[in-house]
């Protein structure tokens, strides 16, 4: 079955302009996670939805982040006033309870900000 | 505060070399340790879920076990097609909190 697919997956930025990433999780996936990598770093934790609540909100940098999954499906990473420290990769992965809490990845949107 | 340590940051094996990558955490009460495998501009690509001390999992060349303090990642007779960045993580709540990784290289 298909994967988690996340667009765009490259998005080029100039500073203070505002960008909206994608993620469309597994059809099914209640649970929804987005995750920030920097280059030759481990994935770090930004935010988690079950279903349209958003439960967990402790790892957004700041209140320049914002995400939302309206619908309990289709969720947007939106950043606003884009920094260059913004600049990183942007995970987003999604897990059924039923599968032992594995989080299962899409490829990731690589945001260069300039 | 909860740590995950993974050992080395870089490993160089000839192809058929067996080895073992490390990830050692300090976790309250954990709740599931997780190996994923990562390859250059991709996500990370789920490999096991281990619960509880002594438990091991295998697929193919890879074995992961685990005790309470670490995990181990055996690699054995490794290909090649091996060579990833190899990341450990603890499930703190319903968030993973990952290692650094380990990029191995596998030269044939």
């Amino acid at each position: 079955g298909a994967g988690v697919s996340q667009s765009p997956r490259y998005k080029v930025a100039k500073r203070g302009q505002d960008v909206a990433l994608r993620c469309d999780p597994i059809s099914g996936h209640v649970s929804l996670f987005w995750y920030q990598q920097a280059l030759g770093q481990g994935p770090e934790f930004l935010t988690y939805f079950q279903n349209e609540a958003q439960l967990d909100k402790s790892g957004l940098p700041s209140d320049r982040f914002f995400a939302e999954r309206p619908e309990g499906s289709v969720s947007t990473l939106k950043i606003q006033r884009t920094q260059q420290e913004d600049s990183a990769v942007y995970l987003c992965a999604s897990s059924s309870t039923t599968m032992g809490r594995a989080q299962y990845f899409g490829p990731g949107t690589r945001l260069l900000v300039l | 505060e909860d740590q995950v340590t993974q050992s080395p940051e870089a490993l160089r094996l000839q192809e058929g070399e067996s080895s073992s990558l490390n990830c050692s955490y300090t976790v309250s009460g954990l709740r599931g340790l997780f190996w994923y495998r990562q390859d250059p501009g991709k996500g990370p690509e789920f490999l096991f879920t281990l619960y509880s001390a002594g438990e091991e999992k295998e697929k193919e060349r890879l074995k992961a076990t685990l005790t309470k303090k670490e995990s181990f990642l055996h690699i054995t007779a490794p290909k090649p097609e091996d060579s990833a960045t190899y990341l450990c993580a603890v499930l703190k709540v319903e968030k993973l909190v990952f290692g650094k990784g380990t990029k191995l290289t596998v030269n044939p």
